[in-house]
């Protein structure tokens, strides 16, 4: 199998305060996780490209210190969304591959939701 | 940037009845996905293929790369109320780890 876990499932916040969401592989290790943003109705948006053990490569608009991702060992990324406003509202979907390099398996999501 | 064409955006169709859903690109890809997502869920891998030319079948899903590796489909046959979801291609660029995914197609089968 290749399951992968987000934590939370949802998050309500104020604004400008930070959420932190995990994104764990649970049967097997990644070294490279990926986080994503999809809006209503939209496709997946590639934020961020998350390697264990240096620091994440961030797609063009995504601002990095916005939104900092950490990936501290073979199952588990973390992405902390800092001073959130209400524009951030959105899904947050985590991916992580396997060493085929070939496919990427998806957390459930987590839905943010900034006041 | 590499785009991926999916296509039809939206489908509604009766149970029993084919569909073919279309992604298309004009470059090459290593490898392409194939995921169903249901709202407020992440996408679920349906298949990977690799080889140019190659046919997977899940049951009642059948995946097609291209030969020259640039397009694929999914066809399903006899739907059923339970394959309703959005549909996602998502392609891998040689030498690189990041997808590039297709707008996706929402499926609506009616009983």
């Amino acid at each position: 199998g290749a399951v992968v876990s987000q934590h939370p499932s949802w998050v309500i916040c104020k604004s400008g305060t930070s959420v932190k969401i995990e994104c764990r592989s649970l049967d097997f290790q990644a070294t490279t996780m990926f986080w994503y943003r999809q809006f209503p109705k939209q496709s997946l948006m590639l934020m961020a490209t998350s390697n264990e053990g240096s620091k994440a490569t961030y797609e063009q608009g995504v601002e990095k210190d916005k939104f900092l991702i950490n990936h501290a060992s073979l199952t588990l990324s973390t992405l902390t969304v800092t001073s959130a406003h209400p524009e951030d509202s959105s899904f947050y979907i985590c991916s992580a591959q396997k060493l085929d390099r070939h496919t990427q398996y998806f957390g459930p999501g987590t839905r943010l939701t900034v006041l | 940037t590499q785009l991926l064409e999916q296509s039809p955006q939206f489908l509604s169709i009766q149970e029993g009845e084919n569909l073919t859903v279309y992604c298309n690109s004009s470059s090459v890809f290593s490898s392409l996905q194939w995921y169903r997502q249901e709202p407020g869920e992440g996408p679920v891998l349906l298949v990977t293929v690799v080889t140019g030319g190659e046919v997977k079948k899940l049951k009642r899903l059948t995946f097609q790369f291209g030969d020259a590796r640039k397009d694929s489909s999914l066809h399903i046959t006899a739907a059923q109320p339970g394959d309703t979801g959005l549909y996602l291609c998502a392609g891998a660029e040689g030498g690189s780890e990041k997808l590039v995914f297709g707008k996706g197609t929402k499926l609506t089968v009616n009983p």
